[in-house]
């Protein structure tokens, strides 16, 4: 069964600073997708990124990178230059073949001016 | 833009009362999903439509049910709620159920937010 963990339930990060988000997973499918969502307090769920298991280097996606660590089963999120608009709850989620996502329970991001 | 909607944003019904729930897409997705989020938690799927081929989750009530007429519309009936069935319910598109690839994304609705009298 596909599982993932989010050990940090809230954050606070100074404005302008870089943050990170952790996030692991739990598979036995050697193909699977791992996905980073922001939901404002509105409650939209927003894409922010995407990393495939097969992939070989990170990605980004303008401020947001995502630090892949396969052997430590590990996919954290990296926010740059952090916004006060960057407040919300962040959730991992992962897919594998039948793109059922698996959220993580989420960390609440706050950011100080 | 193309983009995912819901309406309303909003919905209050009493107890019992049968309510339903829409979302329409202009993606052309041919997944369209629905979520059930209750407060300080992360979303389940309830259902989802690959075209017209329907999939239920295990575990959704059978008071909750889903219709997609065409491609653009999916909506959500729930026949009788109940206090526990407040939540935001979120519907979501992709464009084939592998989730493989950047390209099979899930793109979330804004969500509306149902209330139980």
């Amino acid at each position: 069964a596909q599982k993932i963990t989010q050990t940090q339930p809230g954050m606070f990060v100074q404005e302008k600073e870089a943050v990170t988000l952790d996030c692991t997973y739990d598979t036995s499918d050697p193909s699977y997708g791992l996905f980073w969502y922001k939901q404002p307090s509105s409650g939209e769920m927003i894409f922010l990124i995407y990393q495939g298991s097969y992939d070989q280097q990170n990605a980004t996606e303008g401020r947001y990178s995502l630090n892949f660590q396969k052997a430590r089963k590990s996919a954290n999120l990296v926010i740059s230059a952090s916004q006060l608009g960057d407040s919300a709850m962040y959730f991992c989620a992962m897919s594998t073949y039948g793109n059922k996502l698996v959220f993580g329970a989420g960390t609440i991001l706050r950011v100080k001016s | 833009d193309a983009m995912v909607i819901q309406n309303p944003r909003y919905q209050v019904t009493q107890f019992g009362k049968p309510v339903t729930l829409s979302c329409s897409q202009t993606l052309n997705h041919n997944v369209m999903y629905w979520y059930q989020q209750k407060s300080s938690q992360a979303p389940k799927l309830l259902f989802h439509y690959y075209d017209k081929d329907f999939n239920n989750e295990a575990d959704t009530p059978d008071n909750f049910q889903s219709r997609r007429p065409n491609t653009s519309f999916c909506f959500l009936d729930i026949r009788s709620p109940g206090l526990g069935d407040a939540a935001m319910y979120l519907c979501a598109t992709s464009t084939r159920l592998a989730g493989l690839a950047s390209t099979d994304t899930q793109y979330f609705g804004p969500g509306t937010r149902l209330t139980v009298l």
